[in-house]
């Protein structure tokens, strides 16, 4: 069975610029996190979407920051305009709903600003 | 906010010996997970731990969950080069009346066995 897909795996670009970063949960699940992971603050959730909607968006750094889910598919993380502090490795996951249900992440992709 | 610190943050050693990774925190949680993260992956979940004082063995792997569900360690006996990778505790937290569950990850413990 597919796990989660991120894409694309890796994105270098100049700050200013607009970043989409994107992702398919495994089919069935309607729970979708994103998470951001640098060496200083370790693995961090941004926002959690439970049937497509956003439940908990408190880890959301800054306005810059967006997300969507349109549909139980697919979501798009979106920074606009990017910094070089965005860098890090950014996740996605996917669960069944309940707190206990175990998370799938994806590869993630890894992003740099320069 | 709910802090999970693990210890030790590297650890290297040589096939064949054993190794306690500790998660420590001051609030309480409704589970504790471990994840084993390797290189240009995402963390693939190992156990979730749920009752004080919980005990799992998974092969060679022995997680313990606090009798205050405060704190968990991870030990693994007779290490060998496969379980070099980032090891990740993530403690659970449930949002009141929902079925919403925030997990808040420690800094990660990276283990490296020599063969």
């Amino acid at each position: 069975d597919a796990g989660v897909i991120q894409s694309p795996r890796h994105e270098v670009t100049e700050m200013g610029q607009e970043v989409t970063l994107r992702c398919k949960p495994i089919s069935g699940h309607n729970s979708l996190f994103w998470y951001r992971q640098t060496m200083m603050r370790g693995l961090e959730l941004l926002i959690y979407f439970n049937n497509n909607v956003p439940i908990d968006d408190s880890g959301m750094p800054e306005d810059r920051f967006s997300a969507k889910m349109p549909n139980a598919s697919f979501s798009t993380l979106k920074i606009q305009p990017s910094e070089p502090r965005d860098s890090a490795v950014y996740f996605c996951a996917s669960s069944l709903s309940g707190s206990r249900q175990p998370q799938h992440f994806g590869d993630g992709t890894r992003l740099s600003i320069l | 906010t709910q802090l999970l610190e693990q210890s030790p943050q590297f650890l290297s050693i040589q096939e064949g010996e054993n190794l306690t990774v500790y998660c420590n925190s001051s609030s309480v949680f409704s589970s504790l997970q471990w994840y084993r993260q390797e290189p240009g992956e995402g963390p693939v979940l190992l156990v979730t731990v749920v009752t004080g004082g919980e005990v799992k063995k998974l092969k060679r792997l022995t997680f313990q969950f606090g009798d205050a569900r405060k704190d968990s360690s991870l030990h693994i006996t007779a290490a060998q080069p496969g379980d070099t990778g980032l090891y990740l505790c993530a403690g659970l937290v449930r949002a009141g009346g929902t079925s919403y569950g925030k997990l808040t990850f420690g800094q990660g413990t990276i283990l490296t066995v020599h063969p």
